[in-house]
């Protein structure tokens, strides 16, 4: 049982380029959560998934898209990166009235 | 909308002393869960203690207690005989109970330092 994971774990992208984070759990769980964190404003809320076909907006969703084909998958895109989306990316899911389950992380750098 | 407030951006602590990390919050709902999590250098966050706020009795994890006060909207983190490894930033955060697929709400974060 793997929790949920995050690939890739680090990265570094010039302005301009394109990216997809892949989470992965595989707990069942219904709803995802993508969230970036960046120094002295905890974490925020970017997208997030209620079930396999679904995606919402969060607090900062400009500049991101996401996909939910399979549920046990939330996919982060960035079409074109910009030095402001330099972040940690955390996935986290769960199920309904339960706590969240975060991924380890994934540290994007864009020059 | 939710807000999740941490007035202190950093703290330090003796070891084996006590420290209490404060959290605020604002919110109409009635009905609602408050989370401790922990994020230490390795940065996975962990979660340290959860209280329901229909609950009057204060949560409490080995070393870690809170002490919740509905009525202030007042939820503080309590962490007993603290160790080395305590060494972290702490989020508080909110979740709303009323609907399956909302999510946390935090704070800015409380960095905590444990001295020899």
């Amino acid at each position: 049982n793997a929790g949920v994971t995050q690939t890739p774990k680090f990265r570094v992208l010039k302005t301009g380029q394109s990216m997809t984070l892949l989470c992965a759990q595989d707990m069942n769980h219904e709803y995802m959560y993508w969230y970036r964190q960046d120094p002295g404003m905890g974490l925020r809320l970017i997208h997030y998934s209620v079930g396999e076909g679904t995606t919402a907006k969060g607090e900062v969703p400009d500049g991101y898209n996401v996909s939910r084909l399979k549920k046990q998958n939330f996919l982060l895109g960035l079409e074109s990166a910009a030095p402001s989306q330099t972040s940690v990316y955390f996935c986290a899911s769960k199920t309904s009235f339960d706590e969240q389950f975060f991924g380890p992380g994934t540290r994007l750098t864009v020059l | 909308a939710q807000t999740v407030t941490q007035s202190q951006p950093e703290m330090s602590v003796q070891e084996a002393e006590t420290v209490t990390l404060s959290c605020t919050y604002d919110t109409s709902e009635n009905n609602y869960y408050l989370f401790w999590y922990k994020q230490p250098p390795s940065r996975q966050m962990i979660l340290v203690i959860r209280q329901e706020a229909y609950k009057q009795q204060n949560a409490t994890e080995n070393r870690f207690s809170v002490n919740f006060q509905k009525a202030a909207k007042s939820f503080s983190l309590k962490i007993s005989d603290s160790q080395l490894g305590d060494t972290a930033m702490y989020f508080c955060a909110f979740m709303n109970r009323n609907s399956g697929n909302t999510p946390l709400v935090f704070g800015k974060g409380t960095r905590l330092s444990v001295i020899a």
